[in-house]
């Protein structure tokens, strides 16, 4: 049973689109991420979630919206994609903000052409 | 402001050592320690918490220097299966969410 869970995978769309990713997790854990990897691997925080308390990195473009049905699924919702949003798209929770060990999804790779 | 790491990259013979460093401009309530492999997520290794506190997990220990706002991590005798991205990623607070490094590419070679 996958604990940390994305789909889809392989997301390949137009600019302008409107898209979202999916995630879930089965750990029983308090706080969702999401995280934004480019082609140079660089690892950037988006968005924390926890407990309906929702913590937003200032550099991300309110296109990027979390949205969160339960304590167990954290999605993301993208407006109007740009090419500059190509890149692997990780979701990620933990038991504990800050502090708790990340358990991290497989990642969601989406290209905008 | 995101965590430091130096090498960039490092290239190893199988058994050999390497450090792996991880530095802060700001305060460090904690520092992670994240593996990741090509095409996969990036996998837990270690938290340090306290000042000074070292941690080792088989071959692979970590340091964190609190004061200096550094950490290191320690690959002894290293296998093929060290390759990978490490990243460090840090918080100067409880509960802010962790702010990873650039990554350090190690690659293990016969």
């Amino acid at each position: 049973d996958t604990a940390v869970s994305q789909t889809p995978k392989y997301l390949v769309t137009q600019m302008g689109n409107d898209k979202s990713i999916k995630c879930e997790q089965n750990l029983g854990h308090d706080t969702m991420y999401w995280y934004k990897q480019d082609s140079k691997k660089f690892l950037k925080i988006m968005f924390s979630y926890n407990n309906k308390e929702l913590i937003i990195n200032e550099t991300v473009p309110n296109r990027f919206s979390p949205k969160s049905p339960d304590k167990a699924h954290l999605n993301l919702h993208i407006n109007s994609l740009e090419l500059g949003d190509s890149a692997v798209y990780f979701c990620a929770s933990s038991r504990t903000s800050g502090t708790g060990e990340l358990f991290f999804g497989e990642g969601s790779r989406l290209t905008v052409l | 402001q995101q965590p430091v790491q130096s090498p960039q990259a490092v290239i190893l013979r199988e058994g050999e050592d390497a450090v792996i460093n991880c530095s802060s401009s700001k305060a460090l309530y904690s520092v992670h320690w994240y593996r990741q492999k090509h095409g996969e997520a990036p996998v837990f290794l270690m938290i340090l918490l306290k000042g000074g506190e070292q941690k080792g997990h088989d071959k692979i220990s970590a340091s964190f220097n609190e004061k200096k706002q550094q950490s290191s991590l320690y690959l002894t005798a290293s296998q093929l299966s060290y390759s990978g991205t490490y990243f460090c990623a840090g918080n100067n607070n409880a509960g802010n969410m962790l702010t990873f490094g650039g990554g350090t590419r190690l690659m293990v070679k016969p």
